[in-house]
């Protein structure tokens, strides 16, 4: 079974300051899609940036981008100037083909990030 | 473009009743997840619709079961609650293959 590991339960970072949120994985698939999303206290789950596995570019959405190490199963995310709206829970995922048309996430356990004006 | 919508926002329940949660995909989807987030845990997966069947499960019990109607919405119907069962319930409307986008879900609690 895929599992996805995020080691941080917690961080905080001051205001226009950079942090990075660290996530491993586990697959014996090479054909996998990897994403971020952001869970604010709202409970809405939000799309923060995706990345193919067969792309060796890492992707990069505005402040945020992400350093995938194929090979070693890490797939990091730098959020860059960081602002009080980054404040929330930041959920590692990822999704692969499982079968008759179905491509399921399977979520880490989150790490709530802070920010401190 | 409408995103993906829930209903209701929050539901109190007491173990043994039967409940009925519904999602609107964003509009131009085809396939319809469901996720149960416990307190403090991120999403596990319950079952993907597509072209009204299910098409993947995770691993939940077939008192959990749902529909996907013609114009792609969806329904998730869980029978026999029981207290575990509390908990954000999560929509996810997609083209095959392609990211997930999330409703704001429906907090379930099981008295």
């Amino acid at each position: 079974a895929q599992t996805v590991t995020q080691s941080q339960p917690e961080m905080s970072v001051q205001e226009a300051e950079t942090v990075t949120l660290s996530c491993t994985y586990d697959t014996s698939e090479s054909n996998y899609y990897l994403f971020w999303y952001k869970q604010p206290p709202s409970r809405q789950m939000i799309l923060v940036i995706r990345q193919e596995a067969y792309k060796q570019q890492n992707a990069t959405e505005n402040r945020f981008s992400v350093n995938f190490q194929k090979a070693a199963k890490s797939f990091s995310l730098k959020i860059s100037d960081s602002q009080l709206g980054d404040t929330a829970m930041y959920f590692c995922a990822f999704m692969e083909y499982s079968g008759a048309g179905s491509y399921q996430l399977t979520f880490g356990k989150g790490t709530k990030l802070s920010v401190i004006p | 473009e409408t995103g993906v919508t829930q209903s209701p926002t929050h539901l109190i329940k007491t173990r043994g009743q039967q409940v009925t949660l519904r999602c609107s995909s964003q509009s131009g989807h085809n396939t319809v997840s469901w996720y149960q987030q416990a307190l403090g845990q991120g999403p596990q997966f319950i079952f993907q619709y597509y072209r009204e069947e299910e098409n993947g499960r995770g691993n939940f019990p077939p008192r959990f079961s749902g529909l996907q109607f013609p114009n792609y919405s969806s329904e998730l119907n869980v029978n026999a609650l029981e207290l575990d069962d509390s908990a954000l319930y999560l929509c996810a409307s997609s083209l095959v293959g392609s990211e997930q986008f999330f409703g704001p879900g429906t907090r379930l609690t099981v008295l």
